[in-house]
C-alpha cells in the first residue's frame, strides 16, 4: 500500500500567522491513464465528518477560503494556510486516490495559541 | 443540497453481523461510484470498498475482503455494506462517500458508529 506521511503531526499556530503541512507519499501519485495526481486534502473538526478542501493537488473546493492552497508534485505535497483563523482548528489529512487501496495520511492536528 | 445519511450501526459481539445503509438525497446515484470509509477511535481514515453503478467495478481493502460485501439499490438511491465475521478491530465510525470522481471523495455522510465488543 502507498504510505502517506504527514508532518508535523501537531501544529500550534498564532491566529493570523501562516501554517504549512507536508505530505509525502511512498510512491509517485501520477495516474497513468490521465497523467493527473490524485492528491486531496481534508479538514475534520471534532465530532464532524471530514470536509474536502483541495483536490488534484491544488484545486480548491467551492466555498473554501482562498487562504488555503495546495501544491506539490511527484511524492511531495504541501497544504498551506496563509493566515490561520480560529475556525481552522481540527485535523488535516492528505489522501491519495491513485493506487488502490487509496490511503490517508495519519493526520495533523492544528491548534490556535 | 447533497446529503448522505448512514444508519445500521450499533453494538455487536465478535463474529456477529451488521448491515449498514446509506441513503442519498440531492443527487442521483445512478452512474456514480459510491464507497465506504471508516475511522477507528482516535485513529486515521481507512478506505474499505467502492462500487460503480452497474456493479462492473468493485474493490475491497484487504482488511475486509471476504467478510464485507458492498451493494447498492439505484432505484432507492441507496448504498449498503453487509459486514460479517466482525472483529474488535472493526470498531469505528463508518462513512458513506461519493462524488463526481470517487478518487476525490467530495460528499460524506455524518457516519454511523459500529462497536464490536463482547
Amino acid at each position: 500500500d502507498v504510505v502517506m506521511t504527514q508532518s508535523p503531526l501537531s501544529l500550534l499556530v498564532t491566529q493570523g500567522q501562516p501554517a504549512s503541512i507536508s505530505c509525502r507519499s511512498s510512491h509517485g501519485l501520477v495516474y497513468p491513464d490521465d497523467g493527473k495526481a490524485y492528491l486531496n486534502w481534508f479538514h475534520q473538526k471534532p465530532g464532524q465528518s471530514p470536509r474536502r478542501l483541495i483536490y488534484k493537488v491544488s484545486a480548491r473546493d467551492s466555498g473554501v477560503p482562498d487562504r488555503f492552497s495546495g501544491r506539490g508534485a511527484g511524492t511531495d505535497f504541501t497544504l498551506e494556510i496563509s493566515r490561520v483563523e480560529a475556525e481552522d482548528v481540527g485535523v488535516y489529512y492528505c489522501m491519495q486516490g491513485t493506487h488502490w487501496p487509496w490511503t490517508f495520511g495519519q493526520g495533523t492536528k492544528l491548534e490556535i495559541k | 443540497q447533497v446529503q448522505l445519511v448512514e444508519s445500521g450501526g450499533g453494538l455487536v459481539k465478535p463474529g456477529g453481523s451488521l448491515r449498514l445503509s446509506c441513503v442519498a438525497s440531492g443527487l442521483t446515484l445512478r452512474n456514480r461510484y459510491m464507497a465506504w470509509i471508516r475511522q477507528a477511535p482516535g485513529k486515521g481514515l481507512e478506505w474499505l470498498s467502492y462500487i460503480y453503478s452497474d456493479y462492473t467495478d468493485t474493490k475491497y481493502a484487504d482488511s475486509v475482503r471476504g467478510r464485507f460485501t458492498i451493494s447498492r439499490d439505484n432505484a432507492k438511491n441507496s448504498l449498503f455494506l453487509q459486514m460479517n465475521s466482525l472483529r474488535v478491530e472493526d470498531t469505528a465510525v463508518y462513512y458513506c462517500v461519493t462524488g463526481p470522481e470517487i478518487r476525490l471523495p467530495q460528499f460524506w455522510g455524518q457516519g454511523t458508529q459500529v462497536t464490536v465488543s463482547s
